[in-house]
């Protein structure tokens, strides 16, 4: 089946300092790939659309010079928090779209933790 | 805008019992509805889904009517397994891939 991987599962840093987040599809290509953020006990929210070799798309309310999202293959993007803070702590989960499968299918990663101290 | 109310946890039932978690959604067209499940250290996987009103999405022993008139795919089991302790998340999305909404996520716990 479609495995989504991410990287790190949980990260704790510094407040000032910049994290990445991998995401990876595993076993397929994908040329859309989502970026979610989750609180405790709250939805999933939609961050960022993100498209293999163009910029990504992002929700309102989204700072994109606060979150930068690269998608530079069909089978990897990256999220970077830059100069986190303790409010960025969140749980970050990411999902992929098949090349080959059209309509509503998102396989989503295990998540990642992160706790900006 | 588009949203999705689902009943919130923890809920906790004892083995081969019947199973519902409600979930409501309020959208200005048609959404598309989903039910995914998300096991403890995994990804949230696709448990059903359906696409417009009165479709009954099923998969391994789980259902959920698309209901137009109550706005509602609620999700039921009719004999909870111990492997079915989860975090169970409504959805929908409109159009395309790009507008999923989930609810706030249910966690089920199925003790032996």
């Amino acid at each position: 089946g479609a495995v989504v991987s991410q990287h790190p599962s949980w990260v704790i840093c510094k407040s000032g300092t910049s994290v990445k987040i991998e995401c990876r599809s595993l076993d397929f290509q994908a040329t859309t790939m989502f970026w979610y953020r989750q609180f405790p006990k709250q939805s999933l929210m939609l961050m960022a659309t993100s498209n293999e070799g163009s910029k990504a798309t992002y929700e309102q309310g989204v700072e994109k010079d606060k979150f930068l999202i690269n998608h530079a293959s069909l089978t990897l993007s990256t999220l970077t928090v830059t100069s986190a803070h303790p409010e960025d702590s969140s749980f970050y989960i990411c999902s992929a779209s098949p090349l080959e499968i059209v309509g509503h299918t998102q396989y989503f990663g295990p998540g990642t933790r992160l706790t900006v101290l | 805008g588009d949203s999705v109310t689902q009943m919130e946890g923890p809920v906790t039932l004892s083995e081969e019992a019947f199973l519902t978690i409600n979930c409501t959604y309020t959208a200005t067209g048609y959404p598309s509805l989903f039910w995914y499940v998300q096991y403890p250290g995994e990804g949230l996987q696709l448990l059903l889904k359906a696409t417009k009103a009165d479709d009954k999405g099923s998969n391994k022993g789980f259902e959920a009517t698309y209901r137009k008139e109550t706005t509602s795919f609620h999700l039921e089991k009719g004999s909870v397994q111990v492997s079915d302790s989860a975090v169970y998340f409504c959805a929908l999305s409109m159009y395309n891939n790009n507008d999923m909404r989930f609810g706030a996520g249910t966690r089920l716990t199925v003790k032996p």
